[in-house]
């Protein structure tokens, strides 16, 4: 099945600084990988996704890259603020079938100094 | 996207007793999972609940401790029973269009502790 790695387990930059958090997949199948944001007590929150037909993929401050050939992906959180603080998930899956599941990275915890 | 509502949102539990939580969400969709996510830890893949049938169970989950439903295309069930304290974590509902959209959204979680 899929293996998620994700780097690193704990970030720790100043406000305004960028971000960025790697993931790699095991399964070359895997076409599909998203983010997601989970603040303490809440539910993970879908922030952006890439699926293998596209190299790159922004929205705002937000960005995504993904290498098919080197099977990684990573976040790049740029201008960041005290409120970008979360635990940060990449996930893998191979969309378009019946067995569509997403397999996750441990996360990532980001914390952003003011 | 859709909404996603979880029900109950945390609750304290006797060992040996049973807890039935709900997810509702608010459109149809092809695909719903449950998840356990233990304090500080990422999410696990308890199954897939599949409309009218028997839900698909991932390695280390079995239907007797965690039966599932899945009465309709916006309602599910997912029961812990037997628990015990190993079963105090986080419970979590994710639903997608699965083959049409795969973006999956989740519920905000139901916090079970087992004492």
């Amino acid at each position: 099945g899929e293996n998620v790695e994700q780097h690193p387990s704990t970030l720790s930059v100043q406000e305004g600084d960028s971000a960025v958090i790697k993931c790699t997949y095991s399964d070359s199948a895997s076409n599909y990988f998203p983010w997601y944001k989970q603040e303490l007590g809440k539910g993970p929150q879908l922030i952006i996704d890439i699926r293998s037909n596209v190299g790159e993929k922004k929205d705002q401050r937000i960005a995504v890259t993904l290498n098919k050939t080197a099977k990684h992906f990573s976040l790049h959180i740029t201008e960041t603020q005290p409120e970008d603080s979360a635990v940060y998930f990449c996930a893998a899956a191979m969309s378009g079938g019946s067995n569509y599941k997403l397999t996750f990275g441990k996360g990532t915890l980001l914390t952003v100094n003011p | 996207s859709a909404v996603i509502s979880q029900k109950p949102s945390r609750d304290i539990c006797q060992r040996g007793t049973s807890l039935t939580i709900q997810c509702q969400v608010d459109s149809q969709v092809t695909m719903m999972f449950w998840y356990r996510q233990q304090p500080g830890q990422s999410l696990t893949l308890i199954a897939t609940a599949n409309q009218g049938s028997e839900a698909t169970y991932e390695s280390g989950f079995v239907i007797d401790k965690f039966p599932i439903s899945r009465p309709n295309l916006t309602f599910s069930t997912l029961t812990v029973s037997n628990m015990s304290p190993e079963d105090s974590s986080i419970y979590l509902c994710s639903a997608s269009q699965g083959m049409r959209d795969t973006e999956a959204f989740f519920g905000q979680g139901t916090r079970l502790t087992v004492v």
